[in-house]
């Protein structure tokens, strides 16, 4: 079936610290893989996200890369900032492309705390 | 921009009651979805919409059912509320043909 496994939090990180946040998935065809953030009080928004093997997704300083060698998709960021306190989750789309009834599978999140 | 909308940030209610969630999304799309989110479990599928009065269960579903007479609104029904329904409701929508979901702000549902 699908899943993903992400490390647990919470993570606690000094300003422009260095952060990973890994991710590994189980899948049966070639997902779709995503990075998703919520800040307190907030929903689900979408960060990054990477169609195919190989594949770099990036925004806001993030950056996550699609192995299909290792099945992951570890969340970076060179220099975090108080602003990036929030929990992300890791997710993978259901393989059937195309299909109306696709959907999402979550990891169970980590909780990222900076200290200014 | 997607905006999706849910009635209430946070709710009160009595075991027993009937509870109902709505969710309005002013983007035209498909498919909508009804989570719950709860520490240290993540986000977990209630149930979902592909259309207008579609509706499939998702890993969830037992003590709630769903209706989506226009498709704009999907709305998450709570027959019977129980204290162990406490927690956050999350409502997403996406177009068919894209798989980046869109999050409404959530719902916070504390049973008692």
């Amino acid at each position: 079936g699908n899943s993903v496994t992400q490390m647990e939090g919470p993570v606690t990180l000094s300003e422009e610290a260095f952060l990973t946040i890994n991710c590994t998935y189980t899948a049966t065809g070639y997902p779709s893989l995503f990075w998703y953030v919520q800040y307190p009080g907030e929903g689900l928004q979408l960060l990054l996200k990477a169609t195919k093997a190989d594949d770099k997704g990036s925004n806001k300083g993030f950056e996550a890369t699609y192995r299909k060698e290792t099945t992951s998709f570890h969340l970076e960021k060179g220099s975090v900032q108080v602003s990036d306190s929030a929990v992300y989750f890791c997710a993978l789309s259901d393989p059937r492309r195309g299909s109306t009834l696709g959907r999402l599978y979550f990891g169970r999140g980590t909780q990222l705390t900076v200290w200014p | 921009d997607v905006k999706v909308t849910q009635s209430s940030r946070y709710l009160v209610k009595r075991t027993g009651e009937k509870v109902f969630l709505e969710c309005v999304q002013d983007m035209d799309h498909e498919n909508m979805f009804w989570y719950r989110q709860d520490p240290g479990l993540g986000l977990r599928l209630i149930y979902f919409s592909y259309d207008v009065k579609m509706k499939e269960k998702g890993d969830i579903p037992e003590g709630y059912s769903v209706s989506r007479e226009k498709k704009e609104r999907f709305s998450l029904i709570l027959e019977s509320a129980s204290t162990n329904q406490t927690s956050m409701y999350l409502c997403a929508s996406r177009l068919a043909a894209q798989e980046t979901q869109y999050f409404g702000p959530g719902t916070r549902l504390l049973v008692l």
